[in-house]
């Protein structure tokens, strides 16, 4: 069965410093992986996408993840936070069909 | 407007009432999902249609939620005899055909709270 953990509820950053969202999946298969971002009382945008192509996938943003088979990870990192970051981040696993497992989210916090 | 549309955006019921959400997915968009979505939680699959056909219900909570879609375009979320714990998020998404690698694309959601 798949399931995607979120290791971190909060994330605090001062801006312009680096962000690392981390994010572990379970699953049977070769999955693909997502990031989505939601900000306040708004929809989820998809920030980039693993499907088995290249290991590290650039997303919107600036943001950018890597997919790690043996660590069953999909980090995501930006170099350098902006404001306008501060918003929820949700790590996704689907094993190929329509159906999207979601982690709980992590909420970006960014110190000005 | 170009994206998902859903309606109303905040809806405030008494427990027993039912209630219709809307949702309008980009046209021409094959797929359309509902997500139910608890506060602090992530998405949760409802259901799922391509065109006019439900094609899984699984993750609809009882048979007092019940969805439809019956031109393959609008849909509709009703939710008969609400309860307290229906109070979410309920997040529309639509995507140009039903696979992985299609992405889908999400509404701004309905808060419904339940009185």
């Amino acid at each position: 069965a798949q399931s995607v953990t979120q290791l971190d509820s909060h994330v605090s950053v001062s801006e312009g410093t680096p962000v690392l969202l981390r994010c572990n999946y379970s699953s049977s298969y070769s999955p693909s992986l997502f990031w989505y971002v939601q900000h306040p009382n708004k929809g989820l945008q998809l920030l980039l996408k693993y499907t088995s192509a290249a290991t590290l996938v650039k997303g919107i943003n600036g943001f950018e993840a890597e997919f790690k088979k043996s660590e069953t990870s999909f980090h995501l990192t930006k170099p350098s936070a902006h404001m306008s970051d501060a918003a929820e981040y949700f790590c996704v696993v689907s094993e190929g069909n329509y159906q999207l497992i979601w982690g709980a989210g992590t909420k970006l916090i960014i110190k000005p | 407007g170009a994206g998902v549309s859903q309606s109303p955006r905040y809806k405030v019921a008494k427990r027993g009432q039912d209630v219709a959400l809307r949702c309008d997915p980009i046209s021409g968009h094959v797929s359309l999902f509902w997500y139910q979505q608890a506060l602090g939680q992530g998405p949760e699959f409802l259901t799922y249609f391509q065109n006019e056909a439900q094609l899984d219900k699984s993750g609809l909570p009882s048979d007092r939620f019940f969805a439809e879609r019956p031109e393959g375009s609008v849909s509709t979320l009703k939710i008969q005899r609400t309860q307290q714990e229906d109070s979410a998020v309920y997040l529309c998404a639509s995507s140009r055909t039903g696979t992985v690698n299609q992405p889908q694309h999400f509404g701004d959601g309905t808060r419904l709270s339940i009185l």
